[in-house]
């Protein structure tokens, strides 16, 4: 089946600079690949999503990038701010699947 | 739209109490699924189901089962309550959007402790 592996774990960056989330799937038929938000004591809501035909998604100040050969795609997030600490979960899911595989999660710090 | 609610928001179980958590939608999703995060874990799938009458298993099934009667509810039975089962369950539902792309809503988390 799919394994997702998600680094860092932890990461702590000063507000404003960049933060860089990265996953690794490990099955090629995989062709969707969302990215969820997880504030305190919530639940994870969906941020942004790639599907495998598309190499770069952007939405504001996050961006998605997606290397179908080397089988891995990264979160970036810029001009960082308060907001955004929470915890980051990466996902893949495998054509014709009903269900996501989701990477460990990622704790983002940002530090004013 | 409540969106995706679950209940209840804590509990605390004896050690072989029997409980169940609650589930709906009301999105008119198809699928739902029930995941569980231990602390600073990530999120591994217990049970999912994509209708009314259909079921199966995710990746941590053991000690746990789920029915569908329902399009909107997706109730989690626990039968005989272990510390290993101390997390916090999240219910989720979907749908498949065009190309493959899926949004799951998280409901807000029950957080169960078993003594």
């Amino acid at each position: 089946g799919e394994n997702v592996e998600q680094h860092p774990s932890t990461l702590s960056v000063q507000e404003g600079d960049s933060a860089v989330i990265k996953c690794t799937y490990s099955d090629s038929a995989s062709n969707y690949f969302p990215w969820y938000k997880q504030e305190l004591g919530k639940g994870p809501q969906l941020i942004i999503d790639i599907r495998s035909n598309v190499g770069e998604k952007k939405d504001q100040r996050i961006a998605v990038t997606l290397n179908k050969t080397a089988k891995h795609f990264s979160l970036h997030i810029t001009e960082t701010q308060p907001e955004d600490s929470a915890v980051y979960f990466c996902a893949a899911r495998i054509q014709g699947a009903q269900k996501l595989v989701f990477g460990q999660g990622t704790r983002l710090t940002i530090n004013p | 739209n409540a969106g995706v609610t679950q209940t209840p928001k804590f509990r605390i179980l004896k050690i072989g109490q029997s409980m169940t958590l609650q589930c709906a939608q009301d999105m008119n999703h198809n699928y739902m699924y029930w995941y569980r995060q231990d602390p600073g874990m990530g999120l591994k799938l217990i049970y999912y189901s994509v209708g009314a009458g259909i079921t199966d298993k995710g990746e941590v099934p053991n000690g746990y089962n789920v029915s569908r009667s329902t399009t909107e509810d997706f109730p989690l039975r626990l039968e005989l309550a272990a510390p290993s089962q101390t997390s916090v369950y999240f219910c989720a539902s979907s749908y498949l959007a065009g190309g493959g792309r899926e949004t799951q809503y998280f409901g807000p988390g029950t957080r169960l402790l078993v003594l």
